[in-house]
């Protein structure tokens, strides 16, 4: 049974490049989510998705911050023009859809932005 | 709003030792609560999970009390071993909802 994978797990990218991070959920989970942990603070809700569809992005950046899951492939969190204050661990979530708070958690991917 | 506060780490202890990690929160209704653990390269996985006060959730020799009356939710363990070694974190729902509300989390170091 594989867990929730994420890639790349490191990612470095220089001020103004785009990031795309990677999330394929458990099998048989249609529920994704997004969090991210900046240095020394817990992590943050960021997105909740489903199949298709943006249910909650209360937690993403106004500008920049994207998310997909399409119906085929991973769910993507995409950060365009990345900034020095983007540098943090993401990580994505999924759970099955009667359960949305047990979550299952990938390893992150730890984004560098130089 | 709601939040969640964990004890700084690191924690240091040699192994056999007690472990006490405290959480607290904050709230406006009755939360579940949670631990989650990070082994070192690993994503977080559930440890133990209270949904209503005095309940009490225990996986793997951890066990956390719900308890309402100091909105806490402290983590103990009897004896620790070399392989708890991993950073734990703290959390909370409001009414079973997706959005889990994380503490800092406390890196744990136990030492032979």
């Amino acid at each position: 049974n594989a867990g929730v994978m994420q890639n790349p797990r490191h990612l470095v990218r220089r001020r103004g490049q785009e990031a795309r991070l990677r999330c394929s959920p458990m099998k048989g989970h249609s529920h994704v989510y997004w969090y991210r942990q900046l240095p020394e603070e817990g992590l943050k809700f960021m997105v909740y998705l489903q199949k298709e569809n943006i249910i909650d992005e209360s937690g993403m950046p106004k500008e920049r911050f994207s998310a997909e899951f399409p119906k085929e492939g991973p769910s993507i969190l995409r950060i365009q023009q990345v900034v020095r204050g983007d540098s943090a661990a993401y990580f994505c979530a999924s759970s099955p859809k009667d359960q949305m708070n047990e979550q299952f958690f990938g390893p992150g991917t730890r984004l560098t932005v130089l | 709003g709601d939040s969640v506060t964990q004890m700084e780490g690191p924690v240091t202890l040699s192994e056999e030792a007690c472990l006490t990690i405290n959480c607290t929160y904050t709230a406006t209704g009755y939360p579940s609560l949670f631990w989650y653990v990070q082994y070192p390269g690993e994503g977080l996985q559930l440890l133990l999970k209270a949904t209503k006060a005095d309940d009490k959730g225990s996986n793997k020799g951890f066990e956390a009390t719900y308890r309402k009356e100091t909105t806490s939710f402290h983590l103990e363990k009897g004896s620790v071993q070399v392989s708890d070694s991993a950073v734990y974190f703290c959390a909370l729902d409001m009414d079973s909802s997706y959005k889990l509300i994380f503490g800092s989390g406390t890196r744990l170091l136990v030492r032979p």
